[in-house]
């Protein structure tokens, strides 16, 4: 069964930094691979969706890298802002797709 | 964007009663999945559907049932409610067309507990 792993589960870092948060997983037969956000006691909003032929996506202050051979992928966020704060979960589809439990991301004002 | 519903959104019950949960989509997308979420365990998936009548379990499914009746509504039930699963419910469907992988959208989620 996938594994996927969250690493570090919580972070606490000053507004304007920029900050790599890290999946990692089990099984390198994925297909593809997706960062969401988590507000607390909200639903999940997709952030970036990284397709089997791709290597990483861009969206503003966001971007994802997937190395498949390795087992890695990490959201990088660019000048991070107090609105930022939130649960980061990334998830990987092989067969259906496997979770990782989080990083709990505060940007302190 | 794929809009996607659940009902209700909170929702108290007593042990061993049968409990519904509703999710609808307002466009055609073929999969639709039920995942509950627990401090710890992350986001596990109960069952999914790949169409009309078409469902399948996913890893925590004893306890549950789901029924696609309509492309649109994927209902889940607890058929005797235990407090185990007490839990935040989301549904999720795969935005691609037909069978193609398009990334999940979720719904709000329906906080459940089970008294």
């Amino acid at each position: 069964k996938q594994e996927v792993t969250q690493i570090p589960a919580a972070l606490s870092v000053p507004e304007g930094e920029n900050l790599v948060l890290n999946c990692s997983f089990t099984d390198s037969a994925i297909y593809n691979l997706q960062w969401f956000r988590q507000d607390p006691g909200k639903g999940l909003t997709s952030l970036l969706l990284i397709q089997s032929s791709q290597r990483e996506q861009t969206s503003g202050r966001l971007n994802a890298s997937l190395d498949k051979s390795s087992g890695r992928s990490t959201l990088y966020i660019a000048a991070s802002q107090p609105g930022d704060s939130a649960t980061y979960l990334c998830a990987v589809y092989g067969n259906q797709f496997y979770f990782g439990t989080g990083t709990s991301l505060t940007v302190i004002p | 964007d794929a809009g996607i519903t659940q009902s209700p959104r909170h929702k108290v019950t007593e042990t061993g009663t049968p409990v519904t949960l509703r999710c609808h989509q307002t466009e055609n997308h073929r999969y639709m999945y039920w995942y509950r979420q627990d401090p710890g365990h992350g986001l596990r998936l109960i069952h999914y559907s790949y169409g009309v009548k078409d469902t399948d379990k996913g890893e925590v499914s004893d306890g549950y049932s789901v029924s696609r009746s309509k492309t649109e509504d994927f209902l889940l039930t607890l058929e005797s409610a235990t407090s185990s699963q007490t839990s935040v419910y989301f549904c999720a469907i795969n935005t691609g067309q037909g069978d193609l992988f398009g990334g999940y959208t979720f719904g709000s989620g329906t906080r459940l507990t089970v008294v």
